[in-house]
């Protein structure tokens, strides 16, 4: 049974930290997105990859947020320095061929700043 | 861009009754319409989706309609259970590279 793989599941650290999220798509996808999800706003965008390219990150605080595909098989989310506003959820989907299609998404990693 | 709007965003039904859940869209030129189910500490996962040369699909005891001219479509879930029980999002797209857009969500509470 296919599935997106996010690690880790729950992460909590301090303010200033580097936080790392990480995410291995679906075997044979080639579109990526990286979302945050929070009761204020639900679920925002913050980075598209389609065959490993960065198209669209416009929805991400480019100061301190930073998303990377090193590999077909690793996505991954960077928070450097982390601040206690990015406490969330952040899911990783992915899906075949365009984005207008089927999103399958990840459990999520649950992001606690203190 | 696409915006989508999502209501109710919180609806409380009793087992058995039936459940409606309505978005709205802004681009006329979205063509694909996908609902997903979220569950307590999961991600979303698609239930069923809709593209705009159909107008009505069913699978089970959910069922999607689209109304094209009035852009608008909703989720319709017939004879609930407590496992409906979860939080629900519409999202449109224009497909291509395209990315969907989700409403805000409705969470729905099915009663014993």
């Amino acid at each position: 049974d296919a599935r997106v793989t996010q690690t880790p599941r729950d992460k909590v650290t301090e303010m200033g930290q580097e936080v790392t999220m990480r995410c291995q798509p679906i075997l044979g996808h080639n579109t990526v997105f990286w979302y945050r999800q929070t009761m204020m706003q639900g679920l925002e965008l913050l980075a598209y990859f389609r065959n490993r390219a960065p198209l669209d990150d416009s929805g991400m605080p480019k100061d301190r947020f930073s998303a990377e595909m090193p590999d077909a098989t690793l996505a991954t989310l960077k928070i450097q320095p982390s601040e206690p506003r990015d406490s969330a959820v952040y899911f990783c989907a992915s899906g075949r061929d365009s984005p207008g299609d089927i999103q399958y998404f990840g459990a999520g990693t649950r992001l606690s700043v203190l | 861009g696409e915006n989508v709007e999502q209501h109710p965003s919180t609806l409380s039904v009793q087992e058995g009754d039936s459940a409606v859940i309505k978005c709205t869209y802004s681009d006329s030129a979205s063509n694909y319409f996908p609902w997903y189910k979220q569950e307590l500490g999961k991600g979303p996962q698609l239930i069923i989706d809709i593209r705009s040369n159909v107008g009505e699909k069913k699978d089970q005891r959910i069922a999607v309609t689209l109304n094209k001219t009035a852009k608008h479509f909703s989720l319709h879930i017939t004879e609930t259970q407590p496992e409906d029980s979860a939080v629900y999002f519409c999202a449109a797209s224009k497909g291509g590279s395209y990315i969907p857009t989700f409403g805000r969500g409705t969470s729905l509470i099915v009663h014993p």
